[in-house]
């Protein structure tokens, strides 16, 4: 049975930073495309960022530059790693499973920049 | 980068209604269109890719159609568990992009 377990958000300074981490079971996260999806709080979802089979990494214009996607074969884990936070950074990140039509998500987690 | 625009914000309907969303693309995507359901709390859940087919479990009430710019998703007959936000999303090119959703409510 195919999991993503997501973990590593929390309340954090505007400006600093955080790793997000997509622990996945079922399959091995360099088979496949994973993605990091957020939903700001009672608003819509927005891609963030893609890793495809080959290692070659997309993002979406709000994050380039601050967020980094990246996955260890070894944990089979996928990660999202988000310099310089800004207020407008503050959403659920969920991570997911798939090339464009993505069929498993996990369950999200809490990303809050405030000071 | 490519803008998905969906219609209607909200769509009040009753069980049994026939319910169609749209979703239209600033710019052709041929078929590269999924559809996403999503409840309060809960990730999405993928109800139809490349435009018109559907994911493994999901009703057949549910279809899709289109191409090029203009989508639809069809909810041929409104049960209780339909009430949610629905998403479109492109996947024709980099970066991907989702619409700014629909709820549907009961009215």
């Amino acid at each position: 049975e195919v999991q993503l377990v997501e973990s590593g958000g929390g309340l954090i300074q505007p400006g600093g930073s955080l790793r997000l981490s997509c622990a996945a079971s079922g399959f091995t996260v360099s088979s496949d495309y994973m993605n990091w999806v957020r939903q700001a709080p009672g608003k819509g979802l927005e891609w963030v960022s893609v890793i495809d089979i080959g290692g070659s990494t997309y993002y979406a214009d709000s994050v380039e530059g601050r967020f980094t996607i990246s996955r260890d074969s070894s944990k089979n884990t996928l990660y999202l790693q988000i310099n310089s936070l800004r207020a407008e950074d503050t959403a659920v990140y969920y991570c997911a499973r798939g090339w464009g039509a993505t069929g498993y998500w996990g369950q999200g987690t809490l990303v809050t920049v405030s000071s | 980068d490519i803008q998905m625009t969906q219609s209607p914000s909200t769509l009040s309907a009753s069980v049994g209604d026939r319910v169609t969303i749209t979703c239209r693309a600033s710019q052709s995507i041929s078929s590269w269109l999924a559809w996403y359901q999503q409840k309060p709390g809960k990730a999405p859940k993928l109800l139809i890719f490349k435009a018109s087919s559907l994911d493994s479990g999901v009703p057949s009430r549910f279809s899709g159609s289109g191409s090029g710019t203009e989508f639809t998703l069809t909810i041929s007959s409104l049960q209780p568990d339909d009430f949610a936000t629905y998403y479109c999303q492109q996947y024709n090119s980099y970066p991907w992009t989702f619409g700014q959703g629909t709820k549907v409510e009961i009215k």
